[in-house]
């Protein structure tokens, strides 16, 4: 069964620390993408990557950063976390321009 | 802009109700476009899609059809189950990527 696998389902953190989300999938899609779901605001993209250390800005990227050094793997950073960034965090992966994206389970991260 | 609006919810039915949500959008040229669902504690799933006007999607009993004339992609099932609770997303993707989502849709089946 294909999979993006998320590193971890819940994460508390403190604010100011650096935090790292990872996020690998095993179907060698060339693009993936993070977004961060919030109640009442759906899903807003962050980050996305069409392939190996290219990336691009989402529709709300401040505060974060990305990094993609190997296809299968695209990592979240959040430089200095702050509260506001506490939030579900979803990465996807997809295979073509048509969409069809696959989602992992996510990551609850909570910044206190 | 591209965008998606969705039914608002939450939406609340009983067992073999009939359930439609929903869906218009906004975008220019002939954009894919997508229902995903996901269920209380997990990531999003592929529900259904249709990539051109007039197409069909279909899957678990529910169906959506690409109306091009009313810019509508209303999902539809004709007898819901209680498994069939969870939040539901249109989507659109007008250049085969990038997808921009509807704010979700609550959807509870009760017994």
């Amino acid at each position: 069964d294909v999979k993006v696998t998320q590193s971890s389902r819940y994460l508390v953190k403190r604010t100011g620390e650096k935090v790292f989300l990872e996020c690998v999938q095993d179907m060698d899609h060339e693009n993936m993408f993070w977004y961060r779901q919030d109640p009442g605001l759906g899903l807003r993209l962050i980050y996305f990557s069409y392939d190996v250390k290219m990336k691009e800005k989402g529709d709300i990227p401040e505060g974060y950063s990305v990094s993609r050094e190997k296809k299968e793997r695209f990592s979240l950073i959040l430089e200095s976390a702050s509260t506001n960034q506490t939030s579900m965090y979803l990465c996807a992966s997809s295979s073509d321009r048509a969409g069809g994206y696959t989602f992992g389970s996510g990551t609850r991260l909570t910044v206190v | 802009g591209n965008s998606v609006t969705q039914m608002e919810g939450p939406v609340t039915l009983s067992e073999e109700a009939f359930l439609t949500i929903n869906c218009t959008y906004t975008a220019t040229g002939y954009p894919s476009l997508f229902w995903y669902v996901q269920y209380p504690g997990e990531g999003l799933q592929l529900l259904l899609k249709a990539t051109k006007a007039d197409d069909k999607g279909s899957n678990k009993g529910f169906e959506a059809t690409y109306r091009k004339e009313t810019t509508s992609f209303h999902l539809e099932k004709g007898s819901v189950q209680v498994s069939d609770s969870a939040v539901y997303f249109c989507a659109l993707s007008p250049q085969g990527y990038k997808l921009s989502f509807g704010a979700g849709t609550t959807v509870t089946v009760r017994a």
